[in-house]
């Protein structure tokens, strides 16, 4: 039973790219979020995803950000117009249900902003 | 809204002694309780959650914690720590029921030296 998967586990963009993160969950788990985890702080919570649904996307910022986790595919946090604070490493984690039950993370995509 | 504070940002533990790391939360009813253990450059991994019951959970790799609703804390403990034991414990806190993500701490970063 494969974990979460995430793609590209590293990924260089320049300023004003996009950049595009993606992440399949683990079998048999509808829910997605995305943790953004920058330089020597913990991990901040950025979006809450089902099924065609955003839940949360309290921690998202406004501008540039984008997520999605449609009906068929891998979910997507798309960073648009790239700047050097993005540099940071992006989590995924997928859980079964919405009951507060365990969350498992993915490997994690390195941004880099050069 | 739940919260976390670990209040050791790096702690420093020679091979073969014991280890405690410290976690208090902020949370109105019984929460869920998690610790989580990431290696560098790497994603992370489950050591051990509190849903209910016996408060002296057990995790994997000899780790176990302790749930205290008296002093809002979950510390995480190891009777003799392995120099593979080296990495970055996050402890998490999660809501029974609804639509709302894990709160993580800001992490506490274990060395061990000979």
């Amino acid at each position: 039973n494969a974990g979460v998967m995430q793609n590209p586990r590293h990924l260089v963009r320049r300023r004003g790219q996009e950049a595009r993160l993606r992440c399949s969950p683990m079998k048999g788990h509808s829910h997605v979020y995305w943790y953004r985890q920058l330089p020597e702080e913990g991990l901040k919570f950025m979006v809450y995803l089902q099924k065609e649904n955003i839940i949360d996307e309290s921690g998202m910022p406004k501008e540039r950000f984008s997520a999605e986790f449609p009906k068929e595919g891998p979910s997507i946090l798309r960073i648009q117009q790239v700047v050097r604070g993005d540099s940071a490493a992006y989590f995924c984690a997928s859980s079964r249900d919405n009951s507060g039950n365990t969350i498992y993370f993915g490997e994690g995509s390195w941004l880099t902003v050069v | 809204a739940q919260s976390v504070t670990q209040p050791d940002i790096h702690i420093t533990v020679s091979e073969g002694a014991s280890l405690e790391l410290r976690c208090n939360y902020s949370y109105g009813a019984t929460p869920y309780l998690f610790w989580y253990v990431q290696s560098p450059g790497q994603g992370l991994q489950l050591l051990l959650k509190y849903f209910s019951g016996d408060t002296l959970v057990q995790g994997i790799k000899g780790f176990e914690a302790e749930f205290k609703r008296s002093q809002s804390s979950f510390n995480l403990r190891k009777p003799s720590v392995h120099w593979s034991d080296a990495a970055e414990y996050f402890c998490a806190v999660g809501v029974r029921g609804g639509n709302t993500p894990l709160v993580f701490g800001k992490g506490t970063r274990l060395s061990v030296i000979a």
